[in-house]
């Protein structure tokens, strides 16, 4: 029982790449979130899905998109990188929108 | 809209020392109220939560929380700190589908 991963860990990307990070869960959650986390801030939610098929926004979602293609699956895509978007990603799962379960992360760097 | 404050950005202590980290949130008909521990390059670990019944909250590793809702505060407390507890420490409120988090408090245990 892995829980929630995040691949990759680490990512170093230039002005206007795109890159997509993968989230997974194999705990049957229907909800699976985004967040950013950037020093003094806290985590904000970028988008979120209640359920596979459907994604919606969060607090902070410009520049990004995400898809929901498997419920297992949580996908999040940065289409032309940015230097504000340099951060650490998280991704959680939950089963009924109460306790979250995290993963490890994934600190990108946009130079 | 939901939201919550952290009082204090970071707290020094000594170790066996007690500890409190202040949360207040928005007042709301019902909350789900939530504390969350970061370790230094990890993800978030649920310390515990209250969804409703007894005003104390008991978690992991000793911590305890109280929920007031007069005072709309949500305080984490531990009697007897460790070096290993330094870390990261959110407060979280479920906002509809998704948690908003507080911008989080750096306790620092040293000996």
């Amino acid at each position: 029982n892995a829980g929630v991963t995040q691949t990759p860990k680490f990512r170093v990307l230039k002005t206007g790449q795109s890159m997509t990070l993968l989230c997974a869960q194999d705990m049957n959650h229907e909800y699976m979130y985004w967040y950013r986390q950037d020093p003094g801030m806290g985590l904000r939610l970028i988008h979120y899905s209640v359920g596979e098929g459907t994604t919606a926004k969060g607090e902070v979602p410009d520049g990004y998109n995400v898809s929901r293609l498997k419920k297992q699956n949580f996908l999040l895509g940065l289409e032309s990188a940015a230097p504000s978007q340099t951060s650490v990603y998280f991704c959680a799962s939950s089963y009924e929108g109460n306790e979250q379960f995290f993963g490890p992360g994934t600190r990108l760097t946009v130079l | 809209a939901q939201s919550v404050t952290q009082l204090d950005s970071q707290v020094p202590v000594f170790e066996e020392a007690p500890v409190e980290l202040r949360c207040n949130y928005s007042s709301s008909v019902s909350v789900y109220l939530f504390w969350y521990v970061q370790y230094p390059n990890q993800g978030l670990q649920l310390l515990l939560k209250y969804l409703s019944g007894s005003t104390l909250v008991k978690g992991i590793n000793g911590f305890e929380a109280e929920f007031n809702k007069s005072q709309t505060s949500f305080h984490l407390r531990k009697p007897s700190v460790h070096i290993s507890d330094t870390a990261e420490y959110f407060c979280a409120v479920r906002g509809g589908t998704a948690l908003i988090f507080g911008k989080g408090t750096t306790l620092s245990v040293s000996s």
